[in-house]
């Protein structure tokens, strides 16, 4: 497809287990985007990259989040020792530049027991 | 307080009215200003992208940023079944995609 594409749609895990959310962004967008959206409210930063480059990682929550994006493309999001309080969806999103219109995938529920 | 406020609501409305949505904020260094709105189990999708202040108008949508009271609306005119969903607003430097939300108004326009 021509969007961004996030898998899993569906993660149910248990505290302390880890988790890794991935994203597939339009093809040509250099610049990729974490957010973070807890029911009842609007996405929160998380991480934004620009490249293969951590541009801005200030709105990840503590060191137990963690993402990467090797070559450029496709990132993983990565959450150790997972919490309740980490019971979200998580939105990617991508830009062809570093600022522009951002186009937003269906995100990654995750869901904590 | 919250760098962006926004009323949840929810909010109904009869299939043809006009709605207006809003949004405050608190620094005045933010320069661009967005609406998304936002399907219930889908990504946000940009509906309005404006920058300074004044009207901004895309068919039945109209951005409206008053810059010296850092207020932003949202009017949609004619409202349809289709607009209902949750609106985002968004603020932004403008130098990245680094978007501060609001917390989304939930919409519903009754047939």
């Amino acid at each position: 497809g021509a969007g961004v594409s996030q898998t899993p749609s569906n993660k149910v895990t248990e505290k302390g287990k880890y988790v890794e959310l991935r994203c597939d962004p339009i093809s040509g967008h250099t610049a990729l985007y974490w957010y973070r959206q807890s029911l009842g409210q609007g996405p929160e930063f998380l991480i934004y990259f620009q490249g293969t480059g951590a541009a801005d990682d200030s709105g990840l929550p503590n060191d137990r989040f963690f993402a990467v994006r090797p070559e450029g493309s496709v990132s993983t999001l990565k959450i150790q020792r997972t919490e309740r309080g980490d019971s979200a969806v998580y939105l990617c999103a991508s830009s062809q530049k570093t600022a522009g219109e951002l186009f937003f995938g269906e995100g990654s529920r995750l869901t904590v027991l | 307080q919250k760098e962006v406020e926004q009323d949840p609501g929810p909010l109904s409305v009869p299939e043809g009215a006009i709605v207006s949505l809003n949004c405050t904020y608190s620094n005045s260094a933010f320069q661009y200003f967005m609406w998304y709105r936002q399907y219930s189990r889908k990504g946000p999708e940009l509906l309005m992208y404006t920058y300074s202040s004044g009207n901004k108008e895309d068919g039945r949508f109209t951005a409206q940023v008053d810059k010296s009271s850092k207020y932003i609306s949202l009017f949609i005119r004619d409202s349809q079944p289709s607009d209902s969903a949750t609106y985002l607003c968004a603020i932004s430097s403008g130098a990245t995609n680094k978007l501060i939300f609001g917390t989304g108004t939930l919409l519903a326009v009754q047939p």
